[in-house]
């Protein structure tokens, strides 16, 4: 079945702790993506990249950080430094040119203990 | 100013009733252009693409209208099941970042 998958659907964090999220993708998409969005809002864009070992930070980076070592995997860390981190985590991918669309996986509902 | 503008809603709308949603754009540059269909608490998958000639898909048709940037979709005879946030989308293909609008929510009423 191709497709998005992320995991874990949904994660527990601590005070202090460092959390990572999981998506991986076998579509053969170049392109990933992460978004993050709070209740009642629309999808803020934290990460993105366009081809393995390179990747570029978008409107909310701050308090995250992303790695892109395989093109089928692109992790986000959700960092201590990340205040408030509660939120529903979407991770997409999508082919490279023109009229490309953007697949989501089901996403990760992240909350703070 | 946000790339992409979409009013929220709420569209509360009977059964069998047409109903039309508006998105505005910034960029010019924008290429493609997305409706998106979000249900509580799940991902959003793709309802359609926006095509500059104007598309139809069953009940739904997106239109494109380029000079004055913005973007329609119309449902003709609403389902329940119908019922969800409808996102807007636009990509520029420079950097291929996708914009997102805040979605309009619409429920169906029996």
């Amino acid at each position: 079945d191709g497709g998005i998958t992320q995991s874990p659907k949904y994660l527990f964090r601590k005070e202090g702790q460092n959390v990572t999220l999981s998506c991986e993708q076998n579509l053969n998409h170049d392109a990933m993506y992460w978004y993050r969005q709070d209740p009642g809002q629309g999808l803020r864009l934290i990460y993105y990249s366009q081809i393995v070992n390179d990747f570029q930070k978008g409107d909310i980076a701050e308090g995250y950080s992303v790695s892109r070592e395989k093109k089928e995997s692109f992790p986000l860390t959700v960092t201590s430094a990340q205040k408030n981190p509660t939120a529903f985590y979407l991770c997409a991918s999508a082919e490279r040119g023109a009229k490309n669309i953007q697949y989501f996986g089901a996403g990760t509902r992240l909350s703070v203990l | 100013r946000k790339e992409v503008e979409q009013d929220p809603g709420p569209f509360n709308v009977p059964e069998g009733a047409t109903v039309a949603f508006n998105c505005t754009y910034s960029n010019s540059a924008s290429q493609s252009f997305f409706w998106y269909r979000q249900d509580c608490r799940k991902e959003p998958k793709l309802l359609m693409s926006v095509y500059s000639s104007g598309n139809e898909d069953g009940r739904f048709t997106a239109q494109l209208n380029r000079a004055s940037q913005y973007i329609s979709l119309l449902i003709r005879d609403s389902k329940l099941s119908d019922s969800a946030t409808y996102l807007c989308v636009v990509n520029t293909n420079t950097g291929n970042q996708f914009y997102f609008g805040t979605g309009t929510s619409l429920t169906v009423i029996p």
